[in-house]
C-alpha cells in the first residue's frame, strides 16, 4: 500500500459544474503528476507540480487547473465539466524530477469522475 | 497520434509458462521505457524500466527487451504466476522539463490455472 491517497474515490457531477479532486503525496515526495484515464485508454498526462510550481502541462484546456500546497499535497480543479471529462483521475507523487518520476513514483488509487 | 501502442488488448497464458507482452512506439526521442502493472481499484505500480541506451534489463521474473531499430519493446514474465493477472501498461518518456509519461492502452493478462 502506498502513501498516496486520493479523495473522493467516486464522484458524480452534472455537466457545467466544477469539481476539485485531491491528492496527498507520499512522505518525502515533492513532485505530483496528474493523469486522466478514459475508459479503455491508458493514462494521459495533465500536468505536473514540483515544489508548488507547475512544471509542465499536457494537451488539456485551461479549465483544467491545479495547485500544490507547502506540504506537497495537490488539487486538480476542472471547471465547466463536459461529458467527456468522465474518467479515472490518477495522481502520482515522486521524490524529485528526472527518472525518479518513473522509477520512484507512487500512484494513488484514483478518483472515478462521472459527468451526467 | 498514439506514440506508444499496445496492439493486444488481452493475453491468456498458462500458469508456469512465459508471458510476453509487446509494445511499439513511434517517437525515437524517448529516453526511458517503462512497464506498469495495474490491479482493479488500484493505481498503476511501476514494474521495470529500461533506458534507451540498453537493450535488456532483468529484475527477477521480469525482463524487458528493447529493439530500437524496430521501435519495439517486450516484457517477458517467467514463470507466470496467478498474481500476475492484471493490466500491463507500456509507457515511455523523454527526460525534459516535465518528464511526462506517455502510456499505451494496456494489455490485460490472464494467467490460467
Amino acid at each position: 500500500e502506498t502513501g498516496v491517497t486520493q479523495s473522493p474515490t467516486h464522484l458524480i457531477k452534472t455537466r457545467g459544474q466544477q469539481v476539485t479532486l485531491r491528492c496527498s503525496s507520499q512522505s518525502g515526495h515533492n513532485t505530483v503528476s496528474w493523469y486522466q484515464q478514459a475508459l479503455g485508454q491508458g493514462p494521459q498526462f495533465i500536468f505536473q507540480y514540483y515544489r508548488e510550481e507547475e512544471n509542465g502541462r499536457g494537451n488539456f484546456p485551461p479549465r483544467f487547473s491545479g495547485l500544490q500546497f507547502p506540504n506537497y499535497s495537490s488539487e486538480l480543479n476542472v471547471n465547466a465539466l463536459e461529458l467527456d471529462d468522465s474518467a479515472l483521475y490518477l495522481c502520482a507523487s515522486s521524490p524529485g524530477l528526472g527518472s525518479k518520476v518513473y522509477t520512484e513514483a507512487f500512484f494513488g488509487q484514483g478518483t472515478r469522475l462521472t459527468v451526467v | 497520434d498514439q506514440q506508444v501502442k499496445q496492439n493486444s488488448p488481452s493475453l491468456s497464458v498458462q500458469e508456469g509458462r512465459i508471458s510476453i507482452l509487446n509494445c511499439d512506439y513511434t517517437n525515437s526521442m524517448f529516453d526511458y521505457f517503462l512497464w506498469y502493472k495495474k490491479y482493479p481499484a488500484e493505481g498503476p505500480t511501476f514494474l521495470i524500466s529500461i533506458s534507451s541506451i540498453k537493450d535488456k534489463n532483468e529484475d527477477g521474473r521480469f525482463t524487458v527487451f528493447l529493439n530500437k531499430s524496430a521501435k519495439h519493446l517486450s516484457l517477458h514474465i517467467v514463470p507466470s504466476q496467478p498474481g500476475d493477472s492484471a493490466v500491463y501498461f507500456c509507457a515511455a518518456s523523454v527526460l525534459d522539463r516535465d518528464d511526462k509519461i506517455i502510456f499505451g492502452k494496456g494489455t490485460r493478462l490472464h494467467i490460467l490455472p
